[in-house]
Parts: structure tokens; sequence; C-alpha cells
């Protein structure tokens, strides 16, 4: 069955610098678009960054647009979300989504999340 | 951008009862690209209704979805104890936008 697995996640002080991952497995990962989706504590859902099957096309939320870079390693199944100049309103559970095709935006699986706290 | 609004914000029903939980657009919206979502506390959200109507995989009939143009509508026709949740609606399809939850607690 398909499984998502996030890493990295920690307490960080404002400005500095973190890398999450996201391992995945049950399914072909080089056939799928892949989303990271924050959910700050008690708070909605909040859609960060999409990388298309091949990596090629990019997208970010404006909260984050020049700050994170979305990232992927076909062939070791893994995404990545480099979080630079972090700030305090970045604190939230991070998960890693599977596009329920290409780049529908549709998000048919999840990851459990990893919590990125930034305070100092 | 699309904005969605969802109420009530809480609601309060017993095991056995119908659900209605509604979603607004702030403008007319593709009806196939409205989804529904639930989370359950500590959980990942997980997909309900795709498409405004369809069931994800392993989604039992009880849940279905309606609607058309800025109002959608999520109905649980039968509560069981497992769908005591957090339901969000979502607008896909070239971008991502969330409505703030409702909140569906035991009475």
């Amino acid at each position: 069955q398909v499984q998502l697995v996030e890493s990295g996640g920690g307490v960080v002080q404002p400005g500095r610098s973190l890398r999450l991952s996201c391992t995945a497995s049950g399914f072909i990962f080089s056939d799928y678009g892949m989303h990271w989706v924050r959910q700050a504590p008690g708070k909605g859902l909040e859609w960060v960054s999409i990388i298309w099957y091949d990596g090629i096309n990019r997208y970010y939320a404006d909260s984050v647009k020049g700050r994170f870079t979305i990232s992927r390693d076909n062939s070791k199944n893994t995404l990545y979300l480099q979080m630079n100049s972090l700030r305090a309103e970045d604190t939230a559970v991070y998960y890693c989504a599977r596009d329920w095709a290409g780049a529908t935006y549709l998000f048919d699986s999840w990851g459990q999340g990893t919590l990125v706290t930034v305070s100092s | 951008e699309i904005m969605l609004t969802q109420s009530p914000g809480t609601l309060s029903l017993s095991p056995g009862e119908r659900a209605t939980l509604s979603c607004r657009a702030s403008q007319s919206v593709n009806r196939n690209y409205l989804a529904w979502y639930h989370q359950k506390p500590g959980q990942a959200p997980r997909l309900l209704i795709y498409g405004e109507s369809s069931r994800a995989t392993g989604i039992p009939d009880r849940f279905s979805g309606s609607g058309s143009g800025t109002d959608f509508t999520l109905t649980i026709s039968r509560l069981e104890p497992e769908d005591f949740a957090v339901y969000y609606c979502q607008y896909y399809g070239s971008s991502s936008t969330f409505g703030q939850g409702t909140k569906l607690e035991i009475k």
C-alpha cells in the first residue's frame, strides 16, 4: 500500500534553515506529482508547494516563495523541502502528499507529518 | 483567488443521525474540482470525496457530495462513531484552497 514517511522536523531558531524529507513506497514514485501541505497548531490546512513527477515544474504558495525549495530524487523515492529564512509563522506540521494524478492538486495519500517549530 | 467558507463551525450530532456540512465558494467553481477530506485528532487528513461527488478508495457509501456553482454539501447519511472528526472542503485543479473546517462532534 502507499506509504509516505516524513522526517527532518524539529525546533529551529528564526532565520535558520531546515530540510524535510519524505520517503515514499508502495507505488511508482516517479509517476506522480508530489506536494507539501502544512497545518499550524490548531489551524487549518495550507498548501505549500508542488513538484511535478519529473521534477521540472515546481510551484509555491506566496507565503513561502523565495524561501522554500521543493525537490525530489526519483532514484531514492524521496521528496524534499528545503526551508530557509524560517519565521515563527512557519511553525506547523508539514505533510507530504501524493497528487491524484500529475498536477491536479488533489491529495489522495498523506504522510503522518513532521512538526517544525520556529522559536528562539 | 477563490475563498471557501464552511458552515457550521461545529456540528453536534449523535451516532445514527444524518450530518449535512456546507462549503460556500467566493465565486462559481467548476464542480469537478471540489473535494472533501476529514481529519481525526493526531492524524493526517484523508480524502473522502473528489470531483464533487466521487468517493475515494475505501470510503463507504454513507458519504456523499453534491452541489454546484458556489454551494456544495457533504452528507453523511448515518453517523458512525469513527466519523466524528474535522471536515475540510477543497477547491483544486490549478492550485489548492481549503475551507477553514467544520468540527463534527458527538452530542
